[in-house]
């Protein structure tokens, strides 16, 4: 079956402008989750999203960034007035606790987002 | 969550088997304990998930020692094809399952 899919696959900006990056996830799962990963470094957690309520959103480096989902599945990540310290990429990853191996995160391909 | 610990990189060749190991010497008692691979310009995959002793699946095994503190994860014979970022992750298996990535130990197997 379809797997989680982002787009755009690649985003270019100029520091200053707000860019929306958009998350599909494998349908019927109810958790989704958001990380980045910057050049040659681990992932770093964003945000988590259970149904459409975000109980953990301690990984947000800034009120720049915010993200919301509707109808429990779509998930949309903003970033208003980027930094050039954005530029990473965006990974989201779907879940859903009745896989056997619980806990088991399904990724997606990334937004690669440069901002110059 | 618990800190881990694994070797920046390691070097390998086809056909031989690769241990990597990983130190989590603060590993909670509901920790469960999960690898994810990553290649380069994808998003990272589930390989293997343990609590404690050994599981086994079609890719790889892992293997838990008693106390918990370190795991090891075995790919049995390589190929080109495994050369990736391997990840070891440590925490509770809860509805707000977050996960929290180190550096990795990137494996290269060569020809």
């Amino acid at each position: 079956g379809a797997g989680v899919s982002q787009s755009p696959s690649n985003k270019v900006t100029e520091k200053g402008k707000d860019v929306e990056l958009r998350c599909d996830p494998i349908s019927g799962h109810t958790a989704l989750y958001w990380y980045r990963q910057s050049l040659g470094q681990g992932l770093e957690f964003l945000i988590y999203f259970q149904g459409n309520s975000a109980p953990d959103k301690s990984g947000l480096p800034s009120d720049r960034f915010s993200a919301e989902r509707t109808g429990g599945s779509v998930s949309t990540l903003t970033i208003q007035r980027t930094q050039q310290e954005d530029s990473a990429v965006y990974l989201c990853a779907s879940s859903s606790y009745q896989d056997s191996s619980l806990g088991e995160q399904y990724f997606g391909p990334g937004t690669r987002l440069t901002v110059t | 969550l618990a800190k881990t610990t694994q070797p920046i990189s390691m070097d390998s060749y086809e056909g031989q088997e690769v241990n990597i190991t990983c130190s989590h010497n603060n590993i909670a008692t509901n920790d469960y304990i999960t690898w994810y691979q990553q290649f380069p310009s994808q998003g990272p995959r589930f390989i293997i998930q343990g609590y404690k002793t050994k599981v086994t699946n079609e890719v790889a095994s892992l293997f838990i020692p008693a106390d918990r503190k370190s795991s090891t994860l075995s790919l049995p014979r390589v190929s080109l094809s495994d050369t990736a970022v391997y990840y070891c992750l440590v925490g509770p298996m809860d509805s707000s399952y977050k996960l929290i990535f180190g550096s990795g130990t990137r494996l290269l197997v060569r020809p």
